[in-house]
């Protein structure tokens, strides 16, 4: 099937560690984000990533970092974890900007005790 | 003010009743605007896009006033399918880039049997 996936889709984790999450879309799209939702339900953009550009939402903390393999692949890599991380994580890819569709993946669903 | 808002409800809708909802956002220089939906514990979807024109797809109509700022949606003969959150999207960067997405918290609504 075509879609965009992330891996695991829970995560369970103690402060202080450090996690990964993977994404992959086999869409064929030349951009990648990873979004935030909050348990208020608020989804916020946190990095976009086409290749050629990283752009950074500047309220994401250092902790946090995008890590691209190739074009298909954007991980995501938290690092020092804090109770405040908890929340689903969603991966997205679209194919030119913010005027096309946003593919979103399953979401992960992290958290932090 | 924050850059789009959205009531939340929950709007509580009989089956096949009409049901309408706006959403605002603050940035004149908004370029482009969308509704996607989000079902429970799920990734968001892509619903429709907003156009100057305003636009129609099938049971759904969406507008879009530059005035004054706002766009609707508008669900016809509603289906306990439709029941879903229902996110506003608003991208403020000219030429696109996801970066300037930013989504409303959402309006829960559910349709009634």
């Amino acid at each position: 099937d075509t879609a965009v996936s992330q891996t695991p889709k829970y995560l369970v984790t103690q402060m202080g560690n450090d996690k990964s999450i993977k994404c992959e879309q086999n869409l064929g799209h030349d951009t990648m984000y990873w979004y935030k939702q909050d348990s208020k339900k608020f989804l916020k953009i946190m990095f976009s990533y086409n290749n050629k550009e990283l752009i950074i939402n500047e309220t994401v903390p250092n902790r946090f970092s995008p890590k691209s393999p190739d074009k298909a692949h954007l991980n995501l890599h938290i690092n020092s974890l804090e109770l405040g991380d908890s929340a689903v994580y969603f991966c997205a890819s679209s194919q030119v900007g913010g005027y096309n569709e946003q593919f979103f993946g399953p979401g992960t669903r992290l958290t932090v005790l | 003010r924050k850059e789009v808002e959205q009531d939340p409800g929950p709007f509580n809708v009989p089956e096949g009743a009409t049901v309408a909802f706006n959403c605002t956002y603050s940035n004149s220089a908004s370029q482009s605007f969308f509704w996607y939906r989000q079902d429970c514990r799920k990734e968001p979807k892509l619903l429709m896009s907003v156009y100057s024109s305003g636009n129609e797809d099938g049971r759904f109509t969406a507008q879009l006033n530059r005035a004054s700022q706002y766009i609707s949606l508008l669900i016809r003969d509603s289906k306990l399918s439709d029941s879903a959150t229902y996110l506003c999207v608003v991208n403020s960067i000219p030429g696109g880039g996801a970066d300037g997405l930013t989504f409303g918290k959402g309006t829960h609504l559910i349709i009634q049997p």
